[in-house]
């Protein structure tokens, strides 16, 4: 079953910040992040796995709340390339494909 | 050397045609999947294979066929194609279970 990111679009000026949430009516085994540009392939920002936890880097980061099914990405201080389509990939089962959201595009302007 | 390649990159054919899509990946993975990306840029699994074994057949139309000769290859076949196939569509390969699946390029499929 598709998770559901929201919100769908975000405009940020550079330095601001935003979150992107991603939630599953189902248990699930693992969340990933990705960004994606245009034109390119989607990039692996971070994974996330069953038990709740949270990681980051840089300026970006986020959390895994296993009792609500609910992973949220933050981007604090967001640069231009922070530009891009974001999805979250769930993973019900150990060894299943990941499902995609339907995206977040996030534009950084100057 | 690019993790995951993907051949060809752009291809534009008619209705009707059959073509193929390569997929290498060099990391050692045992897991590779093929993802179609369509113009709402949703992302949706079309095939899994594990050690050259189908693991997830999405409901994808027969004239999808993918084969795998060995775990570092995952090819897609595609029979009699029709406008609503014109998509992108990624190859990617990961370790099975809880780790980062990596994707190829893309091959941007036109058919008109």
């Amino acid at each position: 079953q598709q998770p559901v990111q929201s919100p769908q679009a975000v405009i940020l000026r550079e330095g601001e910040d935003a979150v992107i949430n991603c939630s599953s009516s189902k248990a699930l085994y693992s969340v990933h992040w990705y960004r994606q540009k245009h034109g390119e392939a989607p990039v692996f920002l971070m994974i996330l796995l069953k038990g709740g936890e949270q990681k980051g880097h840089d300026k970006i980061s986020a959390s895994f709340n296993e009792k609500k099914q609910q992973s949220s990405l933050y981007l604090t201080a967001s640069q231009l390339s922070y530009s891009g389509t974001y999805f979250c990939g769930t993973e019900r089962q150990a060894g299943t494909a990941l499902i995609f959201g339907k995206g977040t595009t996030l534009s950084v302007s100057s | 050397d690019t993790a995951v390649s993907q051949t060809p990159k752009y291809l534009v054919t008619q209705m009707g045609n059959d073509k193929s899509i390569k997929c290498e990946q060099n990391l050692g993975h045992d897991t590779m999947y093929w993802y179609k990306q369509d113009s709402k840029k949703f992302l949706k699994i079309m095939f899994s294979y594990n050690n050259k074994e189908l693991i997830i057949n999405e409901t994808v139309p027969n004239r999808f066929s993918p084969k795998s000769p060995d775990k570092a290859h995952l090819n897609l076949h595609i029979n009699s194609l029709e406008l609503g196939d014109s998509a992108v569509y990624f190859c990617a390969s990961g370790v099975r279970s809880g780790n980062t699946i990596y994707f190829g390029e893309g091959s941007w499929l036109t058919v008109v």
